[in-house]
Protein backbone atom coordinates (compact mmCIF):
# COMPACT_ATOMS: atom_id res chain seq x y z
CA UNK A 1 0.00 0.00 0.00
CA UNK A 2 1.67 3.48 -1.15
CA UNK A 3 1.80 5.85 1.80
CA UNK A 4 1.20 9.43 2.06
CA UNK A 5 2.57 11.11 -0.51
CA UNK A 6 4.29 15.06 -0.58
CA UNK A 7 5.85 17.09 -2.67
CA UNK A 8 8.37 19.09 -3.07
CA UNK A 9 10.68 17.86 -0.21
CA UNK A 10 12.50 20.85 -0.27
CA UNK A 11 11.31 24.62 -1.12
CA UNK A 12 13.80 27.84 -0.20
CA UNK A 13 12.03 31.16 -1.02
CA UNK A 14 12.33 34.59 -0.18
CA UNK A 15 9.96 36.20 2.18
CA UNK A 16 7.19 37.69 0.51
CA UNK A 17 6.86 35.30 -1.45
CA UNK A 18 4.36 32.79 -2.61
CA UNK A 19 5.04 28.82 -1.68
CA UNK A 20 2.64 25.71 -2.45
CA UNK A 21 2.54 22.23 -0.97
CA UNK A 22 0.98 19.07 -2.44
CA UNK A 23 0.00 16.24 -0.43
CA UNK A 24 -1.97 13.19 -1.82
CA UNK A 25 -3.27 10.36 1.11
CA UNK A 26 -3.37 6.86 1.11
CA UNK A 27 -6.21 5.73 -1.08
CA UNK A 28 -9.68 5.82 0.16
CA UNK A 29 -8.96 7.78 3.44
CA UNK A 30 -11.50 10.41 4.37
CA UNK A 31 -9.72 12.89 6.28
CA UNK A 32 -6.43 14.70 5.58
CA UNK A 33 -4.28 16.71 8.03
CA UNK A 34 -2.05 19.69 7.51
CA UNK A 35 0.63 19.83 10.27
CA UNK A 36 3.67 22.69 10.84
CA UNK A 37 6.70 21.15 12.67
CA UNK A 38 9.06 24.75 13.40
CA UNK A 39 12.77 22.93 14.42
CA UNK A 40 12.75 22.08 17.62
CA UNK A 41 9.47 21.64 18.56
CA UNK A 42 6.51 19.32 18.02
CA UNK A 43 3.76 19.04 14.99
CA UNK A 44 1.28 21.55 15.27
CA UNK A 45 -2.43 20.78 13.67
CA UNK A 46 -2.72 23.67 10.54
CA UNK A 47 -6.27 22.02 9.12
CA UNK A 48 -7.88 18.96 9.08
CA UNK A 49 -10.37 18.15 5.97
CA UNK A 50 -13.19 14.91 6.45
CA UNK A 51 -13.57 14.37 3.02
CA UNK A 52 -13.84 18.16 1.19
CA UNK A 53 -14.79 19.96 3.94
CA UNK A 54 -12.54 21.52 7.07
CA UNK A 55 -13.27 20.06 10.43
CA UNK A 56 -10.94 22.27 11.74
CA UNK A 57 -8.85 24.94 11.23
CA UNK A 58 -8.55 26.94 14.07
CA UNK A 59 -4.82 26.87 14.23
CA UNK A 60 -4.60 28.15 10.55
CA UNK A 61 -3.10 31.42 9.76
CA UNK A 62 -6.32 32.34 7.71
CA UNK A 63 -4.50 36.12 6.70
CA UNK A 64 -1.73 34.10 5.12
CA UNK A 65 -2.58 30.61 4.89
CA UNK A 66 -5.11 28.48 2.68
CA UNK A 67 -5.58 25.41 1.85
CA UNK A 68 -7.93 23.24 -0.08
CA UNK A 69 -9.35 19.72 -0.82
CA UNK A 70 -11.53 20.26 -3.61
CA UNK A 71 -12.13 16.36 -5.11
CA UNK A 72 -11.86 15.07 -1.51
CA UNK A 73 -8.30 13.33 -2.13
CA UNK A 74 -5.46 15.09 -2.83
CA UNK A 75 -4.71 18.75 -1.35
CA UNK A 76 -2.73 22.10 -1.41
CA UNK A 77 -1.49 24.05 1.15
CA UNK A 78 -0.45 27.47 0.06
CA UNK A 79 1.24 30.54 1.84
CA UNK A 80 1.36 33.99 0.49
CA UNK A 81 3.19 36.13 1.25
CA UNK A 82 5.42 33.98 3.18
CA UNK A 83 7.26 35.16 6.69
CA UNK A 84 10.44 34.36 8.06
CA UNK A 85 8.88 32.31 10.62
CA UNK A 86 6.98 30.25 8.30
CA UNK A 87 10.27 27.79 7.92
CA UNK A 88 9.27 24.93 9.24
CA UNK A 89 8.30 21.06 7.73
CA UNK A 90 4.74 21.10 6.88
CA UNK A 91 3.53 17.47 7.34
CA UNK A 92 0.56 15.54 5.73
CA UNK A 93 -1.18 13.24 7.59
CA UNK A 94 -4.37 11.13 6.40
CA UNK A 95 -6.70 8.29 8.17
CA UNK A 96 -9.51 6.20 7.47
CA UNK A 97 -11.91 8.01 8.98
CA UNK A 98 -12.31 11.44 11.35
CA UNK A 99 -14.54 10.73 14.01
CA UNK A 100 -12.89 9.22 17.17
CA UNK A 101 -9.77 7.07 17.20
CA UNK A 102 -7.95 6.54 14.05
CA UNK A 103 -4.17 5.79 13.27
CA UNK A 104 -3.16 9.00 11.09
CA UNK A 105 -0.24 8.07 8.68
CA UNK A 106 2.50 10.85 7.82
CA UNK A 107 3.74 11.94 4.82
CA UNK A 108 7.31 12.75 4.50
CA UNK A 109 7.01 16.71 4.68
CA UNK A 110 8.01 19.36 2.66
CA UNK A 111 10.98 21.69 4.46
CA UNK A 112 10.42 25.24 3.60
CA UNK A 113 13.12 27.48 4.05
CA UNK A 114 12.06 31.48 3.86
CA UNK A 115 15.06 33.69 3.42
CA UNK B 1 -7.29 20.98 26.59
CA UNK B 2 -5.24 18.15 26.80
CA UNK B 3 -1.58 18.24 26.41
CA UNK B 4 1.75 16.43 27.08
CA UNK B 5 5.46 17.11 28.77
CA UNK B 6 8.17 15.24 27.51
CA UNK B 7 10.42 15.86 30.56
CA UNK B 8 13.71 15.47 28.48
CA UNK B 9 14.94 17.16 25.24
CA UNK B 10 17.77 14.59 24.63
CA UNK B 11 18.64 10.78 26.06
CA UNK B 12 21.82 9.17 25.28
CA UNK B 13 22.70 5.64 26.11
CA UNK B 14 24.63 3.14 24.94
CA UNK B 15 23.82 0.51 23.05
CA UNK B 16 22.31 -2.84 24.60
CA UNK B 17 21.17 -0.42 27.55
CA UNK B 18 17.93 -0.16 28.66
CA UNK B 19 15.67 3.09 27.10
CA UNK B 20 13.70 5.36 29.31
CA UNK B 21 11.66 8.34 27.48
CA UNK B 22 9.83 10.71 30.09
CA UNK B 23 5.79 11.66 29.60
CA UNK B 24 3.57 13.38 31.41
CA UNK B 25 0.09 14.32 30.63
CA UNK B 26 -2.77 16.62 31.17
CA UNK B 27 -6.39 15.82 30.49
CA UNK B 28 -9.99 16.57 31.95
CA UNK B 29 -10.94 12.84 30.98
CA UNK B 30 -9.66 9.14 30.09
CA UNK B 31 -7.12 10.14 27.22
CA UNK B 32 -5.99 8.22 24.25
CA UNK B 33 -2.14 8.37 24.17
CA UNK B 34 0.18 8.15 21.46
CA UNK B 35 4.25 7.43 20.97
CA UNK B 36 5.73 8.41 17.39
CA UNK B 37 8.96 8.11 15.68
CA UNK B 38 10.73 10.24 13.72
CA UNK B 39 13.84 8.77 11.60
CA UNK B 40 15.52 11.37 9.93
CA UNK B 41 14.07 12.87 6.47
CA UNK B 42 10.88 10.07 7.27
CA UNK B 43 7.50 10.58 8.07
CA UNK B 44 6.37 9.76 11.28
CA UNK B 45 5.85 6.43 12.42
CA UNK B 46 2.77 5.35 15.09
CA UNK B 47 5.05 3.17 18.10
CA UNK B 48 2.52 2.02 20.00
CA UNK B 49 -1.01 3.31 21.28
CA UNK B 50 -2.97 3.38 25.04
CA UNK B 51 -6.77 3.60 24.31
CA UNK B 52 -8.18 2.44 27.71
CA UNK B 53 -7.42 -1.03 27.26
CA UNK B 54 -4.18 -2.72 28.99
CA UNK B 55 -2.20 -0.07 30.82
CA UNK B 56 0.68 -1.87 29.54
CA UNK B 57 0.88 -1.36 26.06
CA UNK B 58 3.13 -3.14 23.67
CA UNK B 59 4.51 -1.73 20.28
CA UNK B 60 6.68 -2.21 17.42
CA UNK B 61 10.58 -3.07 17.39
CA UNK B 62 10.69 -4.01 21.10
CA UNK B 63 9.10 -0.92 23.02
CA UNK B 64 6.54 -0.45 25.27
CA UNK B 65 4.74 1.84 27.44
CA UNK B 66 2.64 1.95 30.65
CA UNK B 67 -0.25 4.47 31.70
CA UNK B 68 0.10 5.00 35.09
CA UNK B 69 -3.59 7.08 35.89
CA UNK B 70 -2.22 7.87 39.31
CA UNK B 71 1.17 9.57 37.99
CA UNK B 72 -0.89 11.01 34.75
CA UNK B 73 2.56 9.16 33.24
CA UNK B 74 2.96 7.55 30.23
CA UNK B 75 6.39 6.80 30.07
CA UNK B 76 8.16 4.87 26.81
CA UNK B 77 10.70 1.64 27.51
CA UNK B 78 12.63 -0.39 25.91
CA UNK B 79 14.86 -2.80 27.94
CA UNK B 80 17.95 -2.90 25.01
CA UNK B 81 19.02 0.07 22.83
CA UNK B 82 19.64 -0.62 19.60
CA UNK B 83 21.82 2.05 16.62
CA UNK B 84 18.82 2.12 14.72
CA UNK B 85 16.53 3.27 17.73
CA UNK B 86 18.41 6.72 17.05
CA UNK B 87 15.56 8.81 16.32
CA UNK B 88 13.07 11.50 17.83
CA UNK B 89 10.62 10.65 19.66
CA UNK B 90 6.94 12.23 20.18
CA UNK B 91 4.42 11.23 22.91
CA UNK B 92 1.27 12.81 22.17
CA UNK B 93 -2.43 12.94 23.21
CA UNK B 94 -5.41 12.67 21.74
CA UNK B 95 -7.85 15.53 21.48
CA UNK B 96 -11.39 14.75 20.39
CA UNK B 97 -12.66 18.63 21.34
CA UNK B 98 -16.26 19.30 20.15
CA UNK B 99 -16.67 17.94 16.90
CA UNK B 100 -15.98 14.92 18.07
CA UNK B 101 -13.48 14.55 15.07
CA UNK B 102 -10.05 13.66 16.70
CA UNK B 103 -6.77 16.02 17.18
CA UNK B 104 -3.43 15.31 18.12
CA UNK B 105 -1.12 17.39 20.22
CA UNK B 106 1.79 16.90 20.45
CA UNK B 107 4.85 17.29 22.98
CA UNK B 108 7.95 18.86 22.14
CA UNK B 109 9.74 15.53 21.96
CA UNK B 110 12.78 13.46 23.08
CA UNK B 111 15.91 13.01 20.82
CA UNK B 112 17.57 9.81 21.44
CA UNK B 113 21.06 9.19 21.10
CA UNK B 114 22.89 5.56 21.06
CA UNK B 115 26.16 5.42 21.25
CA UNK B 116 28.42 1.81 20.09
Amino acid sequence: EAGVAQSPRYKIIEKRQSVAFWCNPISGHATLYWYQQILGQGPKLLIQFQNNGVVDDSQLPKDRFSAERLKGVDSTLKIQPAKLEDSAVYLCASSSQGLGYNEQFFGPGTRLTVL
Amino acid sequence: AQSVTQLDSHVSVSEGTPVLLRCNYSSSYSPSLFWYVQHPNKGLQLLLKYTSAATLVKGINGFEAEFKKSETSFHLTKPSAHMSDAAEYFCVVSDLGGTGFQKLVFGTGTRLLVSP
